[in-house]
């Protein structure tokens, strides 16, 4: 299997500009994670599917954060408008079912809004 | 919610050293794993261990439940291993991996 996969790697933006970073998890898990990592705050939940259904976005810092699984291979967050605080490195993880199993990450998306 | 403390928060170890990372948590677990997220800002699976005792090669760890505490050995160690470990808990509704704040080790030739 292929692991996580996110795209892009790596993006540059300019303050107001729409972001959006894609995922797809590893085939036959159930649940999906993002995740925003800074060095202030750490690894932070911003929001879990399950079955492709928003469990928890509790995490989600405010309305300029939305995230959608439209099916089980793809999730997509995104940022508009965007703000240079945004910056950060954003995870996505896949889990084998609600809580079973170990959970695995992509390499990321580091987002740098200038 | 479920607190995850780690420690050392750093520690730097001439190559060839052992080490132990501790991981404590304030709530029963049923799913425990450690990561190690290298320089290059991968996050690693190394363990997935909610109890007993786990050896991959020169790591090698263990989680006593009942005590809530989960233990990271790493024996002979190489500037690969290099990197911070986080140690990650489920909370009670099976919801969220809560992270700890991890153990930044740096092992020096």
């Amino acid at each position: 299997d292929a692991g996580v996969i996110q795209s892009p790697r790596h993006e540059v933006t300019e303050m107001g500009q729409e972001v959006t970073l894609r995922c797809k998890p590893i085939s036959g898990h159930n649940s999906l994670f993002w995740y925003r990592q800074t060095m202030m705050r750490g690894l932070e939940l911003l929001i879990y599917f399950n079955n492709n259904v928003p469990i928890d976005d509790s995490g989600m810092p405010e309305d300029r954060f939305s995230a959608k699984m439209p099916n089980a291979s793809f999730s997509t967050l995104k940022i508009q408008p965007s703000e240079p605080r945004d910056s950060a490195v954003y995870f996505c993880a896949s889990l084998l079912g609600r809580n079973t199993g170990e959970l695995f990450f992509g390499e990321g998306s580091r987002l740098t809004v200038l | 919610g479920i607190q995850v403390e780690q420690s050392p928060p750093d520690l730097i170890l001439q190559e060839g050293a052992n080490s132990t990372l501790r991981c404590n948590f304030s709530d029963s677990v049923n799913n425990l794993q450690w990561f190690h997220q290298n320089p290059w800002g991968q996050l690693i699976n190394l363990f997935y261990i909610p109890s007993g005792t786990k050896q991959n090669g020169r790591l090698s760890a263990t989680t006593v439940a009942t005590e809530r505490y989960s233990l990271l050995y790493i024996s002979s160690s190489q500037t690969t291993d290099s990197g911070v470990y986080f140690c990650a808990v489920l909370d009670n509704y099976g919801q969220n991996f809560v992270f700890g704040p991890g153990t930044r080790l740096s092992v020096l030739p």
